[in-house]
C-alpha cells in the first residue's frame, strides 16, 4: 500500500523553540492533513490543505501543501508544553486513508 | 456523550481467543472508519462502512478479522483465532458522509493485548 514517509522519527526540544516536520509520499494527493494524538486518545485534526502551495495557519501552527503535490510541512511555532503529543501527516484517495508513522514531539520546560 | 465511544478501552486476550471491539459514532454520522495502530507505528486504514455497508474489505489483515455495523449506527470489529502481531490500539471513527477523511473524529480506542 502507500506509504507516508514521515520525519523526524522524534524530537526533543526545549519550551519556546519551532519545530518543524514533514511528510513525503511517492503519489500525488489533492488533500494534506495534519493530525495530533494525546496519549490515550484518538488523532484531532489540526490543519486541512486541499491546493499545491497552500500555506495555512492555525493559531501557532502553520501547514504548507508542496508544490509538487507529493509533500507536506508543519511548522509550530515557540512551543509549549501542551504541544507534546504525536503528530500524524495523513492524505485518502478514493476509498483509501493514509496515515504517517508519527513524529513524537516532547517539549522540555 | 457527543464524541466517538469505543469500548472496551483495554483488552487482554490469550492467544486463539476471539474478541469483539465496539464502536459507537457520532449520532448522525453515515460513515464509519476502522483502523489499527500498532506501537510506534502510523494507522493503518482496515475498512470503511457507508451506512450498513462496507464496499471495500480488502484492508483488513487477514480472514480472521471482519466487521459489522447495525441499524447505521454501532459497529463491531471481531477477530477471531488472535494471534499476537494482532496487539495494537484499534481506532475507529465517523465522519458526516463518506470519503472524508478531513471530517473523520476518532474515538479513544481499544487497546488490544494477546498474550
Amino acid at each position: 500500500g502507500q506509504q507516508l514517509n514521515q520525519s523526524p522519527q522524534s524530537m526533543f526540544i526545549q519550551e519556546g523553540e519551532d519545530v518543524s516536520m514533514n511528510c513525503t509520499s511517492s503519489s500525488i494527493f489533492n488533500t494534506w492533513l495534519w493530525y495530533k494524538q494525546d496519549p490515550g486518545e484518538g488523532p484531532v485534526l489540526l490543519i486541512a490543505l486541499y491546493k499545491a502551495g497552500e500555506l495555512t495557519s492555525n493559531g501557532r501552527l502553520t501547514a504548507q501543501f508542496g508544490i509538487t503535490r507529493k509533500d507536506s510541512f508543519l511548522n509550530i511555532s515557540a512551543s509549549i508544553p501542551s504541544d507534546v503529543g504525536i503528530y500524524f501527516c495523513a492524505t485518502g484517495m478514493g476509498n483509501q486513508f493514509y496515515f504517517g508513522t508519527g513524529t513524537s514531539l516532547t517539549v522540555i520546560p | 456523550g457527543a464524541g466517538v465511544s469505543q469500548s472496551p478501552s483495554n483488552k487482554v486476550t490469550e492467544k486463539g481467543k476471539d474478541v469483539e471491539l465496539r464502536c459507537d459514532p457520532i449520532s448522525g454520522h453515515t460513515a464509519l472508519y476502522w483502523y489499527r495502530q500498532s506501537l510506534g507505528q502510523g494507522l493503518e486504514f482496515l475498512i470503511y462502512f457507508q451506512g450498513n455497508s462496507a464496499p471495500d474489505k480488502s484492508g483488513l489483515p487477514s480472514d480472521r478479522f471482519s466487521a459489522e455495523r447495525t441499524g447505521g449506527s454501532v459497529s463491531t470489529l471481531t477477530i477471531q483465532r488472535t494471534q499476537q502481531e494482532d496487539s495494537a490500539v484499534y481506532l475507529c471513527a465517523s465522519s458526516p458522509g463518506t470519503l472524508q477523511v478531513e471530517t473523520q473524529y476518532f474515538g479513544p480506542g481499544t487497546r488490544l493485548l494477546v498474550l
